[in-house]
């Protein structure tokens, strides 16, 4: 079975500043995607960033970026220019052709004004 | 944008009670899902459907739960008999691909509370 880990259950940044979330998974298929989402106070689950396992470039979004390691299974999220409202749970996700998504258990992420 | 509307936000039932909570997924979508969150960790996948049955679900999703499209908006999940390990965030979901390759679109939840 696929399994998703985030090492980290909570991570801070100052405003402005750099962060990563790490994220690593376990599968033995070839072809996959994998997904960060975040979800803010209010619950709602946010679709950030995803990225094609046959394609070697990292995905980017904006602030956001991938560091999509495919032999060492590693999927990290990159937000940089941290802004307050990127303060959420971030959730690292995997999804393999089968009709659900494997999620981690998050990343409590807080930014400091 | 086009959202995933869930209703009620909130609802708090009795335990042995029936609840259903409520989806409006993106109009021209054709796959729903169901995905739950006891509070505190993280989402556990419920059931998929889709062309009026269901195509995949976890062992989560055993007798008590159901999932209907009554009509060509609604996506309903219900729980025949509540039980207190229930309680948590239900979340729809739909997708306009057949896999999870796509990514969904998640509604804002329903947050169940077991009494």
């Amino acid at each position: 079975a696929q399994t998703v880990t985030q090492s980290q259950p909570e991570m801070s940044v100052q405003e402005a500043e750099t962060v990563t979330l790490s994220c690593t998974y376990d599968t033995s298929e070839s072809d996959y995607y994998l997904f960060w989402y975040k979800q803010p106070p209010s619950r709602q689950m946010i679709l950030v960033i995803r990225q094609e396992a046959y394609k070697q470039q990292n995905a980017t979004e904006n602030r956001f970026s991938v560091n999509f390691q495919k032999a060492a299974k590693s999927f990290s999220l990159k937000i940089s220019d941290s802004q307050l409202g990127d303060a959420a749970m971030y959730f690292c996700a995997y999804g393999a052709g089968s009709y659900q998504l494997t999620f981690g258990k998050g990343t409590k992420l807080s930014v400091i004004p | 944008e086009p959202e995933v509307t869930q209703t009620p936000s909130h609802q708090v039932t009795q335990m042995g009670q029936e609840v259903i909570l409520r989806c409006v997924p993106i109009s021209n979508h054709l796959y729903f899902y169901w995905y739950r969150q006891i509070l505190g960790q993280k989402v556990e996948f419920l059931v998929s459907f889709y062309n009026n049955e269901i195509s995949e679900k976890s062992e989560i999703f055993d007798d008590q739960f159901s999932v209907e499209r009554p009509d060509g908006s609604n996506f309903t999940l219900k729980i025949r008999s509540t039980k207190l390990e229930d309680s948590a965030m239900y979340f729809c979901a739909s997708s306009g691909g057949a896999s999870s390759n796509y990514g969904y679109t998640f509604g804002s939840g329903t947050r169940l509370t077991v009494v």
